[in-house]
């Protein structure tokens, strides 16, 4: 089984700085990479997803993450946050034959402060 | 499009009982999926379906049965009820797996 270590359980940062929330994963062998936010009281969101190609992948909301296979990482960075990403943000993978069992981190909490 | 709609938003059980949770989505998808989600552990996936008629195993599926007789409907059953099974449980959907997936709005359950 896969297993998802999400480093920081919070993150606070003053809004318009930046910030990096970190993920690895177990597995050496071939994954499919997600990040997910979710919102208070609210069902996840996908903010990206890594399946193959270019490390560097975009999202929404000016997110974006870097595919780091060597060191089998998938960690997420915001150039400049707003009050609006305070949120818990989930990690998750897959695996890269059927895509079909997900395992989620244990979830980060960002807090923007004015 | 509703997406994916889960009922009952909140419920408390004894223990022993019994109940389902249903889910629902009305874009088509093939793959469903239910997680439970427990402070300070994330999600967790507990059964999935690859389309009508299929269904597999999570990370925790026991305690409960799935079914899927519909690709629309994926509901999630506890026969007999425990306290380890408080939780928020959420459904979600995708085309395929590795797609998007959809999620609900989530199911508040408390076990006395």
């Amino acid at each position: 089984a896969q297993s998802v270590t999400q480093l920081d359980s919070q993150v606070p940062v003053f809004e318009e700085a930046p910030v990096e929330l970190r993920c690895n994963y177990s597995s050496s062998v071939s994954v499919y990479l997600f990040w997910y936010v979710q919102y208070p009281n609210q069902g996840l969101q996908l903010l990206l997803k890594y399946l193959s190609g270019s490390t560097l992948v975009k999202g929404i909301n000016g997110f974006e993450a870097e595919f780091n296979k060597s060191q089998t990482s998938f960690h997420l960075r915001k150039p400049s946050v707003h009050i609006s990403d305070t949120a818990e943000y989930f990690c998750a993978v897959s695996d890269g034959f059927t895509g079909n069992q997900f395992y989620f981190g244990t979830g980060t909490s960002l807090t923007v402060i004015p | 499009n509703a997406g994916v709609t889960q009922t009952p938003k909140f419920q408390v059980l004894k223990t022993g009982q019994s109940m389902t949770l249903q889910c629902a989505q009305d874009m088509n998808h093939e793959y469903m999926s239910w997680y439970r989600q427990d402070p300070g552990m994330g999600l967790r996936l507990i059964h999935y379906s690859v389309g009508a008629g299929i269904t597999d195993q999570g990370e925790v599926p026991n305690g409960y049965n799935v079914s899927r007789s519909t690709t629309e409907d994926f509901p999630l059953r506890l026969l007999s009820a425990a306290p380890s099974q408080t939780s928020v449980y959420f459904c979600a959907s995708s085309q395929q797996g590795v797609e998007t997936q959809y999620f609900g709005p989530g199911t508040r359950l408390l076990v006395l």
